[in-house]
């Protein structure tokens, strides 16, 4: 058990509906990464979150949004799904602002098959 | 961000020694080499990190150059469950808003 956790750990939808992915980061990190995996591909960097405030943000689509709450747990937003939205979805925390001097740590991950 | 260069796939023996080799030519000052190890359907596991010189742990071990232009993670004496994908990520050390976004990695194959 990495300290992060995600839920759901599979999901299964319809194109067109909204899911939401939730992510509770290890204790006493500040930042939570979401990176989107799809089959045989590498890690695409969706967006980062600080201490509640949006830090970085990568290859993140205007369908899909994410927040960060008080009690520092995340969640992402993905809707008007499509085929292409299947993909494992990781979540990541870190303690500081940045991955550097400690690392990520990443959570089990959430399965979306989009049927 | 400095882009990394690692090979697609190697393949070695039980026992072993593997040395995974990246390149980032535009490494920043300020930035930090970490290498991840993922399995599949699970998410990256944090192996090691460093700035310069070499870098040991129980896993492996970090070789970066002077000019920190390449990194070599080493793996002594592989086994069969050291089969997965290595990554290289150069992180910077600010808080500076940039993305962030791995490699394709090096898939490593342990054959018996």
């Amino acid at each position: 058990d990495s300290g992060v956790t995600q839920t759901p750990k599979h999901l299964i939808t319809a194109t067109g509906q909204r899911v939401t992915l939730r992510c509770s980061p290890r204790s006493g990190d500040l930042s939570v990464y979401w990176y989107q995996q799809s089959l045989d591909q590498g890690l695409q960097f969706l967006i980062q979150y600080y201490n509640g405030e949006e830090r970085a943000k990568g290859n993140i689509l205007e369908r899909f949004s994410a927040q960060q709450f008080p009690d520092l747990h995340s969640e992402l937003n993905l809707s008007s799904l499509e085929l292409g939205d299947s993909a494992l979805y990781f979540c990541a925390s870190s303690v500081g602002g940045s991955a550097a001097n400690y690392g990520y740590t990443f959570g089990s991950g959430t399965r979306l098959t989009v049927v | 961000l400095a882009k990394t260069t690692q090979p697609i796939s190697m393949d070695s023996y039980e026992g072993q020694e593997v040395n995974i080799t990246c390149s980032h030519n535009n490494i920043a000052t300020n930035d930090y080499i970490t290498w991840y190890q993922q399995f599949p359907s699970q998410g990256p596991r944090f192996i090691i990190q460093g700035y310069k010189t070499k870098v040991t742990n129980e896993v492996a071990s970090l070789f970066i150059p002077a000019d920190r232009k390449s990194s070599t993670l080493s793996l002594p004496r592989v086994s069969l469950s050291d089969t997965a994908v290595y990554y290289c990520l150069v992180v910077p050390s600010d808080t500076g808003r940039r993305a962030l976004t791995f490699g394709s990695g090096t898939r490593l194959q342990v054959q018996p």
